[in-house]
């Protein structure tokens, strides 16, 4: 089955405290991207990779990390995660920009206390 | 600077209604349109997609159109049922300022009750 796959799905951390959550998928898309979704404020864009090894920012970068070392994962990291991370994380994928659907992974609910 | 909006932001109506919900963008210059379901803390499930030549999309119940002149979309939802509550979302992709992303609405919030 084509998906987008999120782990974990719910994470409670405290500050500081380094973490991860993953993102692939399995349909060979080149396009990657991270959004956060809050009350009021809607979905808004963390960062993208248009293919392998190529990385930019989105709209609220500030304290995320990203890497795109193989083409179906797209981890989004926090080195030092604060309580105003705390979100609804979605990872999306599309075959290439432009005219291309983009896909959307379940989501990553995160709290950092 | 594309901005979208979605009009009303909450709306309920009972089973076997026909509705509309709206769209605006305030960019005309965009690949497509694309359309969305949000159940409450999960994930986006895409429902249709307009891409910037078409004038509108169906499946099944839903049909989308596209006016890119006056920089409208709708969603049409035929005969409502229960299941069909949840929030709908559109986001356009524009040319340029962002091309790299989606601009999405705030959401239209859905109850369709028996």
């Amino acid at each position: 089955e084509a998906q987008v796959t999120q782990n974990p799905r719910y994470l409670i951390t405290v500050t500081g405290k380094k973490l991860t959550v993953t993102c692939s998928q399995n349909m060979n898309h080149e396009y990657m991207s991270w959004y956060r979704q809050d009350p009021g404020l809607g979905l808004r864009q963390i960062y993208y990779s248009m293919n392998v090894e190529v990385t930019d920012k989105g709209d609220v970068p500030e304290g995320y990390k990203v890497s795109r070392k193989e083409k179906r994962n797209f981890p989004l990291i926090l080195e030092s995660p604060s309580p105003n991370q705390t979100s609804l994380y979605f990872c999306a994928s599309s075959f290439r920009l432009g005219y291309n659907e983009q896909f959307f992974g379940p989501g990553t609910r995160l709290t950092v206390l | 600077k594309q901005e979208v909006t979605q009009i009303p932001a909450a709306l309920s109506v009972p089973e076997g209604e026909n509705l509309v919900l709206n769209c605006s963008f305030t960019d005309s210059a965009i690949y497509n349109l694309q359309w969305f379901r949000q159940d409450p803390g999960k994930g986006l499930t895409s429902l249709l997609l307009i891409q910037s030549s078409q004038r509108e999309q169906t499946s099944g119940r839903l049909n989308a159109s596209l006016d890119k002149s006056s920089g409208r979309s709708t969603l049409y939802i035929a005969a409502s049922q229960p299941g069909d509550s949840a929030t709908y979302l559109c986001a356009a992709r524009p040319f340029s300022g962002g091309y790299n992303k989606l601009i999405f609405g705030a959401g239209t919030r859905l109850a369709v009750h028996p």
